[in-house]
């Protein structure tokens, strides 16, 4: 069955410093991947997608990496800040078809001053 | 710009009894719309999609049940609610798929429901 693997353990970083999380699938070669930031008690808000023909994709101080070969996709926030942290959740459509995701347990990220 | 609508908030119900929560979505149309379900400290469970009116697909065996009865609107219910159905539901919406996507999802804010 379909398996995405997210670091259970809460990630606790300084503030400054870069935050990577990692997220491994296994049994299926996703043509896209999509990473997600939850808030304690709403709901997930989308951040980024990187397709699997785009090693690496950026969006302001957030960098997605996207291996294939490895079945991987490292998470990055750059310059961290208190308000980044949250729980985040990688993502992937196993049908193909663009219409159902499956979400990983995802991380939670805490960046202390 | 497109809004999505859950409600209520919160919910607290006795075991055996009913269950209807609803979404709607704003500003779009022939959007896909799901159902999820998050328990504490777990990860998001999807308990129904839907590509169009009446169009429901499950996901997971269960008690629960789903309905579409107008485009932007998708109803999850239940006759009898069990303890295990506490948790933290989410609906969603993506665009209508486009020849294998991919597609975003928008999460409304949710409504945690706990069954005594």
């Amino acid at each position: 069955s379909q398996k995405i693997e997210q670091n259970s353990e809460a990630l606790n970083i300084q503030e400054g410093k870069t935050a990577t999380l990692t997220c491994n699938y296994t049994n299926y070669s996703p043509a896209y991947l999509q990473w997600y930031r939850q808030d304690p008690g709403r709901g997930p808000v989308f951040l980024l997608l990187i397709r699997e023909n785009e090693k690496e994709k950026r969006k302001e101080r957030l960098k997605v990496t996207f291996d294939t070969t490895l079945k991987q996709s490292l998470f990055h926030i750059t310059a961290s800040q208190p308000a980044d942290s949250a729980t985040y959740l990688c993502a992937l459509d196993y049908t193909g078809g663009g219409n159902k995701l499956t979400f990983g347990t995802g991380t939670q990220l805490k960046v202390e001053l | 710009s497109q809004t999505i609508h859950q409600w209520p908030a919160t919910l607290v119900q006795p075991v055996g009894s009913p269950l209807s929560l609803e979404c709607t979505v704003e500003g779009t149309s022939n959007p896909n719309l799901y159902w999820y379900r998050q328990a504490a400290g777990r990860g998001l469970q999807l308990l129904f999609y839907s590509i169009g009116i009446g169009q429901i697909s499950s996901e997971v065996p269960q008690n629960l049940s789903a309905s579409r009865p107008q485009d932007r609107q998708f109803i999850l219910s239940s006759k009898k609610l069990l303890l295990s159905d506490s948790g933290f539901y989410l609906c969603a919406w993506s665009p209508e798929s486009r020849a294998g996507g991919p597609e975003t999802q928008y999460f409304g804010p949710g409504t945690r429901l706990l069954v005594l």
